[in-house]
Protein backbone atom coordinates (compact mmCIF):
# COMPACT_ATOMS: atom_id res chain seq x y z
CA UNK A 1 0.00 0.00 0.00
CA UNK A 2 1.09 3.58 -0.81
CA UNK A 3 2.36 5.25 2.34
CA UNK A 4 -0.46 7.68 2.98
CA UNK A 5 -1.66 8.37 6.06
CA UNK A 6 -5.08 10.84 7.53
CA UNK A 7 -5.57 11.79 11.11
CA UNK A 8 -7.38 12.52 13.13
CA UNK A 9 -9.28 9.65 11.58
CA UNK A 10 -12.52 10.38 13.28
CA UNK A 11 -13.02 14.03 15.00
CA UNK A 12 -16.77 15.57 16.68
CA UNK A 13 -16.11 19.45 16.99
CA UNK A 14 -18.73 21.95 17.53
CA UNK A 15 -19.91 24.53 14.94
CA UNK A 16 -17.67 27.31 15.06
CA UNK A 17 -14.22 26.09 15.81
CA UNK A 18 -11.33 25.55 13.62
CA UNK A 19 -10.42 21.90 12.63
CA UNK A 20 -7.37 20.78 10.89
CA UNK A 21 -6.57 17.90 9.44
CA UNK A 22 -3.76 16.29 8.16
CA UNK A 23 -2.15 14.40 5.15
CA UNK A 24 0.51 12.47 5.80
CA UNK A 25 3.01 10.55 2.68
CA UNK A 26 6.28 8.48 2.51
CA UNK A 27 6.02 8.73 -1.27
CA UNK A 28 7.72 11.96 -2.26
CA UNK A 29 4.32 12.40 -4.84
CA UNK A 30 4.10 15.58 -6.27
CA UNK A 31 0.59 16.05 -5.92
CA UNK A 32 -1.75 15.92 -2.58
CA UNK A 33 -5.46 16.32 -2.68
CA UNK A 34 -8.65 16.96 -0.63
CA UNK A 35 -11.95 15.22 -1.28
CA UNK A 36 -14.66 14.73 0.15
CA UNK A 37 -17.43 12.20 0.46
CA UNK A 38 -21.02 12.45 1.20
CA UNK A 39 -24.17 10.43 0.45
CA UNK A 40 -25.33 11.53 -2.87
CA UNK A 41 -22.31 13.77 -4.07
CA UNK A 42 -19.64 11.45 -4.66
CA UNK A 43 -16.20 12.24 -4.42
CA UNK A 44 -15.41 16.09 -4.41
CA UNK A 45 -12.17 17.61 -4.65
CA UNK A 46 -11.70 20.53 -2.10
CA UNK A 47 -8.32 22.04 -3.07
CA UNK A 48 -5.18 20.04 -4.58
CA UNK A 49 -1.25 21.03 -3.98
CA UNK A 50 0.95 20.45 -7.01
CA UNK A 51 4.07 21.26 -4.98
CA UNK A 52 5.61 22.54 -1.69
CA UNK A 53 3.33 25.70 -1.02
CA UNK A 54 1.39 25.96 -4.46
CA UNK A 55 -1.80 24.89 -3.96
CA UNK A 56 -5.32 25.65 -5.74
CA UNK A 57 -9.41 25.41 -5.16
CA UNK A 58 -11.01 22.91 -6.40
CA UNK A 59 -15.23 22.68 -6.51
CA UNK A 60 -16.21 22.97 -3.02
CA UNK A 61 -13.34 25.06 -1.53
CA UNK A 62 -15.85 27.39 0.62
CA UNK A 63 -15.09 27.56 3.87
CA UNK A 64 -11.93 25.50 3.14
CA UNK A 65 -7.75 26.27 3.29
CA UNK A 66 -4.82 24.14 2.89
CA UNK A 67 -1.23 24.58 3.16
CA UNK A 68 2.25 22.52 2.17
CA UNK A 69 5.03 23.49 4.00
CA UNK A 70 6.69 20.20 3.19
CA UNK A 71 6.67 18.12 0.06
CA UNK A 72 5.31 14.92 2.75
CA UNK A 73 2.24 17.14 4.19
CA UNK A 74 -1.25 18.40 3.32
CA UNK A 75 -3.16 20.33 6.04
CA UNK A 76 -6.77 21.35 4.86
CA UNK A 77 -8.00 23.91 8.07
CA UNK A 78 -11.86 24.26 8.55
CA UNK A 79 -11.59 28.01 9.62
CA UNK A 80 -14.81 27.79 11.14
CA UNK A 81 -16.73 24.39 11.12
CA UNK A 82 -20.31 24.71 10.60
CA UNK A 83 -23.03 21.79 9.97
CA UNK A 84 -22.55 21.40 6.26
CA UNK A 85 -19.06 20.07 6.53
CA UNK A 86 -19.58 16.90 8.55
CA UNK A 87 -18.64 14.66 6.11
CA UNK A 88 -15.49 12.09 5.11
CA UNK A 89 -12.61 13.85 4.08
CA UNK A 90 -10.61 11.75 2.13
CA UNK A 91 -6.48 12.48 1.45
CA UNK A 92 -5.07 11.31 -2.36
CA UNK A 93 -1.34 11.28 -3.72
CA UNK A 94 -0.13 11.16 -7.12
CA UNK A 95 2.54 12.03 -9.28
CA UNK A 96 2.23 13.15 -13.28
CA UNK A 97 0.09 11.17 -15.22
CA UNK A 98 0.23 7.84 -12.50
CA UNK A 99 -2.30 5.99 -9.93
CA UNK A 100 -3.73 8.22 -7.72
CA UNK A 101 -3.59 6.70 -3.75
CA UNK A 102 -6.32 7.25 -1.54
CA UNK A 103 -5.63 7.64 2.63
CA UNK A 104 -8.35 5.56 5.12
CA UNK A 105 -10.03 8.86 5.43
CA UNK A 106 -11.69 11.14 8.21
CA UNK A 107 -14.74 10.73 9.77
CA UNK A 108 -15.60 14.41 10.70
CA UNK A 109 -19.03 15.38 12.68
CA UNK A 110 -20.27 19.09 13.33
CA UNK A 111 -22.48 19.47 16.11
CA UNK B 1 -16.75 21.24 -17.24
CA UNK B 2 -15.72 17.56 -16.91
CA UNK B 3 -19.20 14.89 -15.64
CA UNK B 4 -18.43 11.26 -15.20
CA UNK B 5 -21.63 8.96 -14.75
CA UNK B 6 -21.87 5.74 -14.22
CA UNK B 7 -24.79 2.73 -14.97
CA UNK B 8 -26.00 0.81 -13.36
CA UNK B 9 -26.26 2.47 -9.91
CA UNK B 10 -26.43 -1.20 -8.47
CA UNK B 11 -26.49 -4.33 -9.19
CA UNK B 12 -26.96 -7.59 -8.00
CA UNK B 13 -25.78 -10.92 -9.37
CA UNK B 14 -25.12 -14.87 -8.10
CA UNK B 15 -21.46 -15.41 -7.65
CA UNK B 16 -19.79 -16.86 -10.44
CA UNK B 17 -21.15 -14.31 -13.18
CA UNK B 18 -19.44 -12.14 -15.33
CA UNK B 19 -20.57 -8.49 -15.50
CA UNK B 20 -19.76 -5.09 -17.04
CA UNK B 21 -19.42 -1.58 -15.07
CA UNK B 22 -20.06 1.39 -17.70
CA UNK B 23 -18.35 4.75 -17.07
CA UNK B 24 -19.13 7.68 -19.60
CA UNK B 25 -17.41 11.02 -19.58
CA UNK B 26 -18.03 14.10 -21.55
CA UNK B 27 -14.74 15.80 -22.58
CA UNK B 28 -11.96 13.26 -24.35
CA UNK B 29 -9.53 15.43 -23.25
CA UNK B 30 -8.23 13.37 -20.74
CA UNK B 31 -4.66 12.55 -18.85
CA UNK B 32 -5.98 8.87 -17.89
CA UNK B 33 -8.85 7.16 -16.48
CA UNK B 34 -8.59 4.79 -12.93
CA UNK B 35 -10.82 2.45 -11.43
CA UNK B 36 -11.47 1.82 -7.30
CA UNK B 37 -12.81 0.16 -5.11
CA UNK B 38 -14.82 1.29 -1.87
CA UNK B 39 -15.55 -1.22 0.92
CA UNK B 40 -17.89 0.06 3.46
CA UNK B 41 -16.63 2.75 5.79
CA UNK B 42 -13.07 2.20 4.21
CA UNK B 43 -10.38 4.49 2.00
CA UNK B 44 -10.01 4.20 -2.15
CA UNK B 45 -8.18 0.70 -3.63
CA UNK B 46 -7.01 1.72 -7.13
CA UNK B 47 -7.96 -1.54 -9.36
CA UNK B 48 -6.70 -0.45 -12.81
CA UNK B 49 -4.98 2.48 -14.84
CA UNK B 50 -5.60 3.23 -18.25
CA UNK B 51 -3.51 5.97 -20.36
CA UNK B 52 -5.62 8.05 -22.53
CA UNK B 53 -3.40 5.97 -24.94
CA UNK B 54 -4.13 2.83 -24.31
CA UNK B 55 -7.06 0.95 -24.91
CA UNK B 56 -7.29 -1.74 -21.96
CA UNK B 57 -5.50 -2.79 -19.32
CA UNK B 58 -5.69 -6.08 -17.01
CA UNK B 59 -5.48 -7.54 -13.59
CA UNK B 60 -6.32 -10.95 -12.56
CA UNK B 61 -10.31 -11.16 -13.10
CA UNK B 62 -10.54 -7.45 -14.13
CA UNK B 63 -10.21 -6.60 -17.52
CA UNK B 64 -10.77 -1.98 -18.34
CA UNK B 65 -11.24 -1.04 -21.55
CA UNK B 66 -11.14 3.19 -22.85
CA UNK B 67 -12.49 4.44 -25.88
CA UNK B 68 -11.48 8.38 -25.38
CA UNK B 69 -13.12 9.47 -28.42
CA UNK B 70 -16.65 8.52 -27.09
CA UNK B 71 -15.94 9.22 -23.67
CA UNK B 72 -16.42 5.54 -22.16
CA UNK B 73 -14.90 2.84 -20.20
CA UNK B 74 -16.40 -0.34 -18.97
CA UNK B 75 -14.60 -2.74 -16.01
CA UNK B 76 -15.41 -6.01 -16.45
CA UNK B 77 -15.71 -8.49 -14.15
CA UNK B 78 -14.62 -12.43 -14.67
CA UNK B 79 -16.55 -15.17 -12.85
CA UNK B 80 -17.24 -12.78 -9.82
CA UNK B 81 -17.44 -14.14 -5.93
CA UNK B 82 -18.97 -12.50 -2.91
CA UNK B 83 -15.48 -10.24 -2.00
CA UNK B 84 -15.80 -8.65 -5.49
CA UNK B 85 -18.90 -7.29 -2.98
CA UNK B 86 -18.64 -3.07 -2.92
CA UNK B 87 -19.15 0.18 -4.87
CA UNK B 88 -16.63 0.48 -8.08
CA UNK B 89 -15.69 4.19 -8.42
CA UNK B 90 -14.60 5.28 -12.28
CA UNK B 91 -12.45 8.54 -12.12
CA UNK B 92 -10.68 10.61 -15.06
CA UNK B 93 -7.59 13.00 -14.74
CA UNK B 94 -7.71 16.24 -16.62
CA UNK B 95 -5.01 17.66 -18.65
CA UNK B 96 -5.47 20.80 -16.56
CA UNK B 97 -4.41 20.60 -13.13
CA UNK B 98 -4.02 17.08 -12.90
CA UNK B 99 -7.37 16.92 -11.03
CA UNK B 100 -9.51 13.79 -10.92
CA UNK B 101 -13.48 14.00 -11.19
CA UNK B 102 -15.12 10.91 -10.40
CA UNK B 103 -18.31 9.25 -10.92
CA UNK B 104 -20.76 8.84 -8.33
CA UNK B 105 -20.06 4.52 -8.32
CA UNK B 106 -21.53 1.32 -9.19
CA UNK B 107 -22.84 -0.85 -5.65
CA UNK B 108 -21.86 -4.25 -6.27
CA UNK B 109 -23.43 -6.74 -4.91
CA UNK B 110 -22.46 -10.68 -5.50
CA UNK B 111 -24.58 -13.28 -3.99
CA UNK B 112 -23.24 -16.44 -2.61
Amino acid sequence: DAGITQSPRHKVTETGTPVTLRCHQTENHRYMYWYRQDPGHGLRLIHYSYGVKDTDKGEVSDGYSVSRSKTEDFLLTLESATSSQTSVYFCAISSTNTEAFFGQGTRLTVV
Amino acid sequence: KQEVTQIPAALSVPEGENLVLNCSFTDSAIYNLQWFRQDPGKGLTSLLLIQSSQREQTSGRLNASLDKSSGRSTLYIAASQPGDSATYLCAVRLNYGQNFVFGPGTRLSVLP
